[in-house]
């Protein structure tokens, strides 16, 4: 157990819509990422958030945003929804920044029918 | 930016006997570098990290092998197990870009014989 939360665990809905995937970090981390895993593209960086403010942009769609709040838990929101959206979002954490190991959550399996 | 590839996408091994999983990465400023393991339906595990300042760490069973001069990193595994049986991932990192940009190659599927 890495200490990194995400719900909900499984989601599926219909093209064109918009759905929301939480994370919960780990205790005293404040940089939360969110990466995109699918099968013909690998583990995609998307966005960095530090201490509430976006840190780094990655191959994020513009149909995609993410925040972080003041409790340093984030969400991402997918909306607009495509099929080829369909694939696993996971949520990481580390202390801070670039050289601090990053953990990640046991992922969201977002499918789009 | 940074690419990184992995040399070989399915390695296969006899249980008892070591692993070795390559990795290239193209961006000289790089120097952060990660393995990690990820079994089917887990979110990615850390297994152990080296600086660019080191050149050999060693863990339990693992040792991560960096050759900066020609770009290329090692995951060694001794005695592999059928628990190590997963895909593992090479990710490298620098402050090109700004902020904390984990690029991954596409992985390795490790499988253990028994």
């Amino acid at each position: 157990d890495s200490g990194v939360t995400q719900t909900p665990k499984h989601l599926i809905t219909a093209t064109g819509q918009r759905v929301t995937l939480r994370c919960s970090p780990r205790s005293g981390d404040l940089s939360v990422y969110w990466y995109q895993q699918s099968l013909d593209q690998g583990l995609q960086f998307l966005i960095q958030y530090y201490n509430g403010e976006e840190r780094a942009k990655g191959n994020i769609l513009e149909r995609f945003s993410a925040q972080q709040f003041p409790d340093l838990h984030s969400e991402l929101n997918l909306s607009s929804l495509e099929l080829g959206d369909s694939a696993l979002y996971f949520c990481a954490s580390s202390l801070q920044g670039y050289t601090d190991t990053q953990y990640f959550g046991p992922g969201t399996r977002l499918t789009v029918l | 930016g940074e690419s990184v590839g992995l040399h070989l996408p399915t390695l296969s091994v006899q249980e008892g006997d070591n692993s070795i999983i390559n990795c290239a990465y193209s961006n000289s400023a790089s120097d952060y570098f990660i393995w990690y393991k990820q079994e089917s339906g887990k979110g990615p595990q850390f297994i152990i990290d080296i600086r660019s300042n080191m050149d050999k760490r060693q863990g339990q069973r693992v040792t991560v092998l960096l050759n900066k001069t020609v770009k290329h990193l090692s995951l060694q595994i001794a005695a592999t197990q059928p628990g190590d049986s997963a895909v593992y991932f090479c990710a490298v990192s620098g402050l090109f870009g700004g902020g904390n940009k984990l690029t991954f190659g596409t992985g390795t599927q490790l499988k253990v014989e028994l």
